[in-house]
């Protein structure tokens, strides 16, 4: 079982190049989310969602879009890259957070951009 | 506004007892977990409270109190392993998981 697998592992960008980090899981969870967490400090949503075809934002969306087709994949595109987007990104996923589940993350994206 | 106030360091023995308070304010209430989080990887869960009193899970404890807006980790029989951050995650009335800072623990031999 992968439980929820997260690529690319690190990526170095250059000041307004755009990529997408890739996010899919393999539990079925509606329940979709992703952070980035910046050094000693705590993680704050970026984007999440609910369900395939629902997508909303978090406490910091701008920069960043989702889209979400399917149940299993959740990917994250970055715009146009900036200095202040250098990070580590986690996306995870859950069943209902009404419900109490556990969230299940990926590995991490260490992302600089210099 | 909504915040969660935990040690940010706190330091113990091999084979000893540890207790990271937690206390939190926020819009609502639907539940606290508690996470580790090893340097430079991913959080993990260890407990979810939604109601007062205790929950056991080996080693590891979690107490809630809603009316004071406070919890605590216990952690017993420390292992080197243990080093690590723990966080104090609230739901909120949204369902919205609010992440602090955590403590940073570290176990001395």
């Amino acid at each position: 079982n992968a439980g929820v697998t997260q690529t690319p592992k690190f990526q170095v960008l250059k000041t307004g190049q755009s990529m997408t980090l890739q996010c899919a899981q393999d539990m079925n969870h509606e329940y979709m989310s992703w952070y980035r967490q910046d050094p000693g400090m705590g993680l704050r949503l970026i984007h999440y969602s609910v369900g395939a075809g629902i997508t909303d934002q978090g406490e910091v969306p701008n920069g960043y879009n989702v889209s979400r087709s399917t149940t299993e994949d959740f990917p994250l595109r970055l715009l146009s890259a900036a200095p202040s987007q250098t990070s580590v990104y986690f996306c995870a996923s859950s069943y209902p957070q009404d419900s109490g589940g556990e969230a299940f993350f990926g590995q991490g994206t260490r992302l600089t951009v210099v | 506004g909504q915040n969660i106030d935990q040690p940010t360091e706190m330091t113990a023995t091999e084979g000893a007892i540890v207790q990271i308070n937690c206390t939190y304010q926020t819009s609502g209430f639907n539940g606290l977990f508690w996470y580790q989080q090893h340097a430079g990887e991913a959080p993990t869960f260890l407990s979810y409270n939604v109601l007062d009193g205790l929950e056991e899970k080996g080693r590891f404890s979690s107490f809630l109190s809603r009316t004071k807006g406070y919890s605590y980790l216990l952690l017993k029989e420390l292992q080197m392993k243990d080093s690590a951050s723990y966080l104090c995650v609230p739901m909120d009335s949204n369902y919205q998981l609010i992440w602090g800072a955590g403590t940073k623990l570290i176990i001395k031999p």
